[in-house]
């Protein structure tokens, strides 16, 4: 399985941007990259994805690199009920979970 | 917003029972998916389901795990000898396609509980 790196967690205030990192170096052409967050005691929970370019939705925005090795989630503006873990896994037929970033918003 | 709704939200069982997880899914989707998560560990994929067969399985989904879609709209996870061992959140996620083209959407959970 293609692997992902991110950071074990994050703090963030309140209705500020939030920008989390995925590193994915041996990613392949194919790979899309996704993002899910899973909540307190809920299911995991689509983000957003993609393959090649930038992407935006309601929830946040994907920032890819040029290369496709790294990528970035943006939420604009987090809110309480931001906090969770976000992961982000490359889809190769099936998602493969790591352990994510943990994500803090303080009021 | 479609849903994946799966019941029960949550189950106790004894040792050695079979036990019958089920979820529907999104009705247009045509790939369904069983992952599990044991409290405080990472979520871990079990079975990928397409046209009536499993398309991929972990080394999790061993001879005491089965999934079937006995009718158009349901999914469903039988375990048929529970161990303690099994107890964990089991999610089921359906998508509109394979390859990542589609996002997954995941039901709510059934938290298994083997007593």
């Amino acid at each position: 399985d293609a692997k992902t790196t991110q950071p074990n967690s994050m703090e963030s205030n309140e209705e500020e941007p939030v920008h989390l990192p995925c590193n994915h170096s041996t990613i392949s052409g194919t790979d899309y990259i996704h993002w899910y967050r899973q909540l307190p005691s809920q299911g995991p929970e689509y983000v957003i994805h993609g393959l090649t370019s930038n992407v935006n939705n309601r929830m946040a925005s994907l920032a890819i690199a040029e290369d496709r090795k790294s990528s970035t989630l943006i939420l604009h503006r987090a809110t309480l009920r931001d906090a969770a873990v976000y992961y982000c896994i490359l889809n190769d037929y099936k998602l493969s979970f790591g352990a994510g970033t943990t994500v803090t918003v303080r009021a | 917003e479609p849903e994946v709704t799966q019941t029960p939200s949550h189950q106790v069982t004894q040792m050695g029972q079979e036990v019958i997880l089920r979820c529907v899914p999104i009705s247009n989707h045509l790939y369904f998916y069983w992952y599990r998560q044991i409290l405080g560990q990472k979520v871990e994929f079990l079975v990928s389901f397409y046209n009536n067969e499993i398309s991929e399985k972990s080394e999790i989904f061993d001879d005491q795990f089965s999934v079937e879609r006995p009718d158009g709209s349901n999914f469903t996870l039988k375990i048929r000898s529970t161990k303690l061992e099994d107890s964990a959140m089991y999610f089921c996620a359906s998508s509109g396609g394979t390859q990542g083209i589609y996002g997954y959407t995941f039901g709510s959970g059934t938290r298994l509980t083997v007593v």
